[in-house]
């Protein structure tokens, strides 16, 4: 069974950075492209971030690009979001979603939410 | 950035109906659309790939059409447990993108 666990999330001031954590397993990891998508409180789905099976492209939605930075470690299992300089509107539920063969998201994780105030 | 317009943007509809739910992309996604179904409190779920394609575990009664710009999800005999927003998601180009959603409240 396909589980995907999120850590990390929390009440931060704006400004300040956080680093996410999405653990991986029921799959083989280190072969599947793996994705950060957030939605804000009661708004919709918003893509944000991808990163290919073996780390050598990433991508970024220009709402987050120079803030935000996705990595993985396929050792263990493990993506994560590093935040910087995070703003009131990167207030939102975080999922990491594994990549299915035809560019959509297939399995998603439970989320972790991060809020952003002073 | 491709934009995805969901419509109806709430549907009120009777256990049994069959329904209809719009997707219309700004530039063609060739059939690089995806449906996905979010309860209440609950994350997302892949419900249709690749615009028709079914995906395992899911009722038969949802099923997609459409290439190009026009996409449709159809619910055949909506059941209370269908009570949602449906989110549309494009594949084709990044950034990835979603529709508004269209949220399916039951009479």
């Amino acid at each position: 069974e396909v589980q995907l666990v999120e850590s990390g999330g929390g009440l931060v001031k704006p400004g300040s950075s956080l680093k996410l954590s999405c653990v991986a397993s029921g799959f083989t990891f280190s072969s599947y492209g793996m994705h950060w998508i957030r939605q804000a409180p009661k708004k919709g789905l918003e893509w944000i971030a991808l990163i290919y099976y073996d780390s050598s492209n990433k991508y970024y939605a220009d709402s987050v690009k120079g803030r935000f930075t996705i990595s993985r470690d396929n050792s263990k299992n493990t993506l994560y979001l590093e935040m910087n300089s995070l703003r009131s509107e990167d207030t939102a539920m975080y999922y990491c979603a594994k990549s299915g063969g035809s560019r959509n998201f297939d399995y998603w994780g439970q989320g972790v939410m991060v809020t952003v105030s002073s | 950035d491709v934009v995805l317009t969901q419509s109806p943007a709430t549907l009120s509809v009777t256990p049994g109906e069959r329904i209809s739910l719009s997707c219309r992309a700004s530039e063609s996604v060739d059939t690089y659309l995806h449906w996905y179904q979010q309860k209440p409190n609950e994350s997302p779920r892949l419900l249709i790939k690749y615009a028709s394609q079914s995906i395992s575990g899911i009722p038969s009664r949802f099923s997609g059409s459409g290439s190009g710009t026009d996409f449709t999800l159809s619910i055949n005999g909506v059941e209370l447990e269908d009570l949602s927003i449906y989110y549309c998601q494009q594949g084709n180009s990044l950034p990835f993108t979603f529709g508004s959603g269209t949220k399916l409240e039951i009479k």
